[in-house]
C-alpha cells in the first residue's frame, strides 16, 4: 500500500524557517518524481515545487522561488521542503504528492501557520 | 503560466442527474498531463482522471474525462450523494504546474 506521511508543520513567526519532511512507503521512491502542493485555509490547491527522481531537476512556483528548497534522500525514502523567510501568505496545509500517473498519491498534509 | 479556468464555481444538481464540469486552459495542454481530482472536506485530494480520459484505480465508471488542447471536461453520470465535493483540474505538462480554482458540486 502506497503511503506518504508529512511532518514538521507548526506555528512559526514571519521571517522564520521550517523544514517539512515526507516519509514514503509501499513503492520504490527512487524511481518517482515528487511534488509539494499547498492549500491555504478555505482556498484552492497551489503547486509549490517539483523534484525529479535523481534530484537533478527542480522547479518552483514563483511565489516561493528563492525562499523554498526541495530535496530528497532516496535511501531514506524521504522528501523535504526547506522553507525560509516565511510570510503570512505561506500559511497552508502542505501536501507531499507522488508524480506517477499525474499526481497519483497524496499524503494527508501538514499544517504550517505563519503568525506572530 | 498556463491558467486553468473552471466555471461555474458551484454546481447544484440532484441525485441521478448528470454533471458536466468544464476546464479551459489559457494555452494548449498536452492531454497526457491533464488530470482531475476530487476533494472532500478535511481530506486530501484524490486522483480521479489522468491523461485527460483515463480513470485512476478504483474510480467508478460513472466518472469520465474528455477533451484536448484547451478544453477539457469531467463528466459524472448518475450523481450520488457521496459525489458532493470540490473538483479540480490540473496540468503538469509545463512548469509552473497549475490547478483550476475548483468547482464545488452540491447534491440537492
Amino acid at each position: 500500500e502506497v503511503q506518504l506521511l508529512e511532518s514538521g508543520g507548526g506555528l512559526v513567526q514571519p521571517g522564520g524557517s521550517l523544514r517539512l519532511s515526507c516519509t514514503v512507503s509501499g513503492f520504490i521512491f527512487s524511481t518517482y518524481s515528487m511534488n509539494w502542493v499547498r492549500q491555504a485555509p478555505g482556498k484552492g490547491l497551489e503547486w509549490v515545487s517539483y523534484i525529479n527522481s535523481g534530484s537533478g531537476t527542480t522547479y518552483y512556483a514563483d511565489s516561493v522561488k528563492g525562499r523554498f528548497t526541495i530535496s530528497r534522500d532516496n535511501p531514506k525514502n524521504s522528501l523535504y521542503l526547506h522553507m525560509n523567510s516565511l510570510r503570512a501568505e505561506d500559511t497552508a496545509v502542505y501536501y507531499c504528492v507522488r508524480d506517477g500517473l499525474n499526481f497519483d498519491y497524496w499524503g494527508q498534509g501538514t499544517l504550517v501557520t505563519v503568525s506572530s | 503560466e498556463i491558467v486553468l479556468t473552471q466555471s461555474p464555481g458551484t454546481l447544484s444538481l440532484s441525485p441521478g442527474e448528470r454533471a458536466t464540469l468544464p476546464c479551459r486552459a489559457s494555452q494548449s495542454v498536452s492531454s497526457g498531463y491533464l488530470a482531475w481530482y476530487q476533494q472532500k472536506p478535511g481530506q486530501a485530494p484524490r486522483l480521479l482522471i489522468y491523461g485527460a480520459s483515463s480513470r485512476a484505480t478504483g474510480i467508478p465508471d460513472r466518472f469520465s474525462g474528455s477533451g484536448s488542447g484547451t478544453d477539457f471536461t469531467l463528466t459524472i453520470s448518475r450523481l450520488e450523494p457521496e459525489d458532493c465535493a470540490v473538483y479540480y483540474c490540473h496540468q503538469s505538462g509545463n512548469s509552473p504546474y497549475t490547478f483550476g480554482q475548483g468547482t464545488k458540486l452540491e447534491i440537492k
